[in-house]
């Protein structure tokens, strides 16, 4: 259980142009998804978190109108980078959360499970 | 504010060694503690976790973590090491349904 999925898995675009990604949460509702950012060798980097059916909250220093993030349902999140840079190239992952409760009540785990990531590339 | 300090960028062991990845945190109130690792080109894998109970914590793959209050540690350990242990580790620590991670310590495990 608790599978996150992301697509594409790796994507090459040209300067200018947009780019989405997908995050999915694929057997369980997540109602807030996070957005990271890797570079090569570093740790990541939270870009915005992600509630369904509000806003993104942005991490200080991301750009909200490039990298623009819908969450339209509970299972799923979408990163748009936006006229895309080469300096955007990068390693993406998204992430979700169990918010725990139901029917039998679940504790919530704390845990967020992690999509595969996406690679970007920009050219 | 939390934050978590990996002082380790590499580790390098023997297969069949014991290992240890450090980690110390800070953080106000009670930590929620997890370790991941990351395999190149690939998302994180969840380890294991503190969140309360036992300081000991024993997760996937034969690896386990010791929390120690006092100390403010986390340090992920495993007995004896295999070379496909050789990966990228991140430590975390969950405080307002956020994770801030480590700087993450590369494990090289050699034959």
């Amino acid at each position: 259980g608790a599978v996150v999925s992301q697509h594409p898995s790796w994507v090459i675009c040209k300067s200018g142009t947009s780019v989405k990604i997908e995050c999915r949460s694929l057997d369980f509702q997540a109602t807030t998804m996070f957005w990271y950012r890797q570079f090569p060798k570093q740790s990541l980097m939270l870009m915005a978190t992600s509630n369904e059916g509000s806003k993104a909250t942005y991490e200080q220093g991301v750009e909200k109108d490039k990298f623009l993030i819908n969450h339209a349902s509970l299972t799923l999140s979408t990163l748009t980078v936006t006229s895309a840079h080469p300096e955007d190239s990068s390693f993406y992952i998204c992430s979700a959360t169990y918010p725990g409760g139901g029917k039998p009540k679940v504790e919530s785990s704390y845990e967020q499970y992690f999509g595969p990531g996406t690679r970007l590339t920009v050219t | 504010a939390q934050s978590v300090a990996q002082p380790e960028d590499q580790v390098n062991v023997a297969e069949g060694n014991p290992l240890t990845v450090k980690c110390t945190y800070s953080v106000s109130g009670n930590p929620y503690l997890f370790w991941y690792v990351q395999y190149p080109n690939r998302g994180l894998q969840f380890l294991l976790k503190y969140i309360t109970g036992d300081n000991l914590v024993k997760g996937s793959y034969g690896f386990e973590a010791e929390f120690n209050k006092s100390q403010t540690s986390f340090h992920l350990k495993k007995p004896s090491a295999l070379v496909s242990d050789s990966a990228l580790y991140f430590c975390a620590v969950n405080y307002g349904n956020m994770l801030t991670f480590g700087g993450g310590t590369r494990l090289m495990v050699k034959p």
